[in-house]
């Protein structure tokens, strides 16, 4: 099945600098890759996604860039703001006709230091 | 809208016993996927439905099930609760079926307590 590692497990960056997070699969067959942010005590949300036919993605301060042949994923949060501390979760889901799976990456606790 | 709703919030159970979790999806939405999350193993997905057919599946054992109704409300079973079954237990609903999806919106989870 599906592996993917995920780091740093935690990372504590001064506001206003940048972060990045990275994450690593192991079915080529992945095809969908979703980053969740989850706040102290509450749920995840989706904050971003990308598919295995587009390199790159952006969202205001946040993007994901994506390399097949070496199989993994990074989400990079520019500027970071203190709101942005939350723990933050990759995952994958390998294209599989009538069964597919998403599955997450461990998390990286992101502390943003005023 | 309102947004995704499950009960109960919290739960408390003896080994041995069963359980059900129920899941109310933002209304209009059809698939409802349900997640575990532990500190050790951290989020995994259970199961999606949509439509009331099962459409994906994780590894867990057959003690976990599932089903939802024809409001798309879902409900969630585990039978025969072990210890390692103690965690948060989220749910997530979407328009679409499939969980390649950029509308997918959490539930606040239930706290599931196996002593």
């Amino acid at each position: 099945g599906e592996n993917v590692e995920q780091h740093p497990s935690t990372l504590s960056v001064q506001e206003g600098d940048s972060a990045v997070i990275k994450c690593t699969y192991s079915d080529s067959a992945s095809n969908y890759f979703p980053w969740y942010k989850q706040e102290l005590g509450k749920r995840p949300q989706l904050i971003i996604d990308i598919r295995s036919n587009v390199g790159e993605k952006k969202d205001q301060r946040i993007a994901v860039t994506l390399n097949k042949t070496a199989k993994h994923f990074s989400l990079h949060i520019t500027e970071t703001q203190p709101e942005d501390s939350a723990v933050y979760f990759c995952a994958t889901i390998p294209f599989n006709f009538g069964n597919e799976k998403l599955t997450f990456g461990t998390g990286t606790r992101l502390t943003i230091i005023p | 809208k309102a947004g995704v709703t499950q009960t109960p919030r919290y739960l408390i159970k003896t080994r041995g016993q069963q359980v059900t979790l129920s899941c109310s999806p933002i209304s209009g939405h059809r698939s409802v996927s349900w997640y575990q999350q532990t500190p050790g193993q951290g989020l995994q997905f259970l199961f999606e439905y949509f439509s009331e057919t099962q459409r994906n599946k994780g590894n867990f054992p057959g003690r976990f099930s599932g089903r939802q109704f024809s409001n798309s409300r879902s409900e969630m079973n585990v039978s025969t609760l072990e210890l390692g079954d103690s965690a948060l237990y989220l749910c997530a609903s979407s328009s679409g079926p499939g969980l390649r999806t950029d509308t997918q919106y959490f539930g606040p989870g239930t706290r599931l307590t196996v002593l």
